[in-house]
């Protein structure tokens, strides 16, 4: 079946601008992740979405970031007045609500989306 | 303080062999989840491999097994039989304070690269 897709693949924008990607997870699963991967800071989680519950934004790191999703399925993360710190790759996964992955629930991760600001 | 250690930045192994990369965590939550990734250059993260801090055997999954050593806070990752296809960045992650469920954000390692020598 199809895995996580990710838009735009790659996207270049200039300081002070806003940015919207998109997730779009595997059919069925309810919980949605969002990631950023850079070089001086590794893989940091950002936003969890599960079910109806309230996300845990614990690891968006300023107000300029947020993030919603629309009828359980598709997520949208939003960075408003870019900085060149935030140049990343933003990787979206979701994981599933029953044991068809062995009861680990292993995050599926889709290919990222490569955001550089100039 | 870190919470999962990844020591080995980069790893050399001889194809046919087998090699070990190294992760530590620490947490205090007695339910946690331990797992594998691996990052090829394309960029796509992969799930290997999943223990849980229940689990009384090691996981095995095809050449990948985890070499789980809870008094010490280990998570070792042993690739037997290498293949130069498994030349890519390893990462260790651990799911913490999930509360007995499968979901929750999983915080990474800094990550290992290994390199498949023909």
């Amino acid at each position: 079946g199809a895995g996580v897709s990710q838009s735009p693949s790659n996207k270049v924008t200039e300081k002070g601008k806003d940015v919207e990607l998109r997730c779009d997870p595997i059919s069925g699963h309810t919980a949605l992740y969002w990631y950023r991967q850079s070089l001086g800071q590794g893989l940091e989680f950002l936003i969890y979405f599960q079910g109806n519950s309230a996300p845990d934004k614990s690891g968006l790191p300023s107000d300029r970031f947020s993030a919603e999703r629309t009828g359980g399925s598709v997520s949208t993360l939003t960075i408003q007045r870019t900085q060149q710190e935030d140049s990343a790759v933003y990787l979206c996964a979701s994981s599933g609500a029953s044991n068809t992955s062995g009861g680990t629930h292993e995050q599926y991760f889709g290919p990222g989306t490569r955001l550089t600001v100039t | 303080a870190q919470k999962i250690t990844q020591t080995q930045p980069g790893m050399f192994v001889q194809e046919k062999e087998a090699v070990t990369l190294d992760c530590t965590y620490d947490t205090s939550d007695p339910s946690y989840g331990l797992f594998w990734y691996k990052q090829p250059s394309s960029g796509e993260m992969i799930f290997l491999i999943y223990q849980g801090s229940y689990d009384q055997q090691n996981a095995t999954e095809g050449r990948y097994s985890l070499n789980f050593q809870k008094a010490r806070k280990s998570a070792n990752l042993v690739i037997s039989a290498s293949q130069l296809g498994d030349s890519a960045m390893y990462f260790c992650a651990m799911r913490e304070g999930s509360g007995g469920t499968s979901y929750g954000k999983l915080t990474f390692g800094q990550g290992t690269i290994l390199t498949v020598h023909p």
